[in-house]
């Protein structure tokens, strides 16, 4: 079984400021692990993903986001927000093989303030 | 670029009506996935195709409801005897063949129902 924690359903930053976002992941095999996004009225974008190479991921937009094991962590940071990143973030994982259907987090909403 | 496309966008119906929804996935992708995402929650798993084979569906499948891929290609997804429960928005995603490492699914923007 896995399952992902997110924590915080609203994180809210001023622009210019660090962006985390939690995600806490329970899975009993090594696990893919993935941050994507959702713009309003649109479907969901992937933002980045890990697959048990490079513990640190860089993704799309100046995202990136860490493997700690140790941890059961996932978190996803961007140095300096932008207004443009507004929108709902979601962690997922998934078991490695098979279908590759991923369990979604219950998402967390970035506020940008100017 | 097309990409993964959804119509309606919107429904509206009355319980107890059925509505269908189809999915176009992009165009070389084999693997076709149905999700349902409530206000608040991720996106929750619905059923999976692999060309025309489905190969996975999830509790949350009623009997109400059924999922085709006829021909491997686009995919319809029909609730019977609509309840207000199943308002949500149904999300539709594709992805290419896997080869032995995850490919990233591309979704669709979704068609949100509203069942009165």
């Amino acid at each position: 079984a896995q399952s992902v924690t997110q924590l915080g359903s609203h994180v809210s930053v001023s622009e210019g400021a660090l962006v985390l976002l939690r995600c806490n992941y329970s899975s009993s095999v090594p696990p893919y692990l993935f941050w994507y996004v959702q713009y309003p009225n649109q479907g969901l974008q992937l933002l980045l993903k890990y697959t048990s190479a490079a513990t640190l991921v860089k993704g799309i937009n100046g995202f990136e986001a860490e493997f700690k094991k140790s941890e059961t962590s996932f978190h996803l940071t961007k140095p300096s927000a932008h207004m443009s990143d507004a929108a709902e973030y979601f962690c997922a994982v998934t078991r490695m093989g098979g279908s590759y259907i991923p369990t979604f987090g219950r998402g967390t909403s970035l506020i940008v303030h100017p | 670029d097309t990409g993964v496309s959804q119509n309606p966008r919107h429904k509206i119906t009355k319980r107890g009506q059925n509505v269908t929804f189809r999915c176009d996935p992009i165009s070389e992708h084999n693997r076709l996935y149905w999700y349902r995402q409530t206000l608040g929650q991720g996106p929750e798993f619905l059923t999976y195709f692999q060309n025309e084979a489905q190969l996975e569906k999830s509790r949350l499948l009623s009997d109400r409801f059924s999922a085709e891929r006829p021909k491997g290609s686009f995919s319809t997804l029909e609730i019977q005897r609509t309840e207000q429960g199943d308002s949500a928005m149904y999300l539709c995603a594709s992805s290419p063949p896997a080869a032995g490492e995850y490919n990233e699914q591309f979704f669709g923007p979704g068609t949100r129902l509203t069942v009165l």
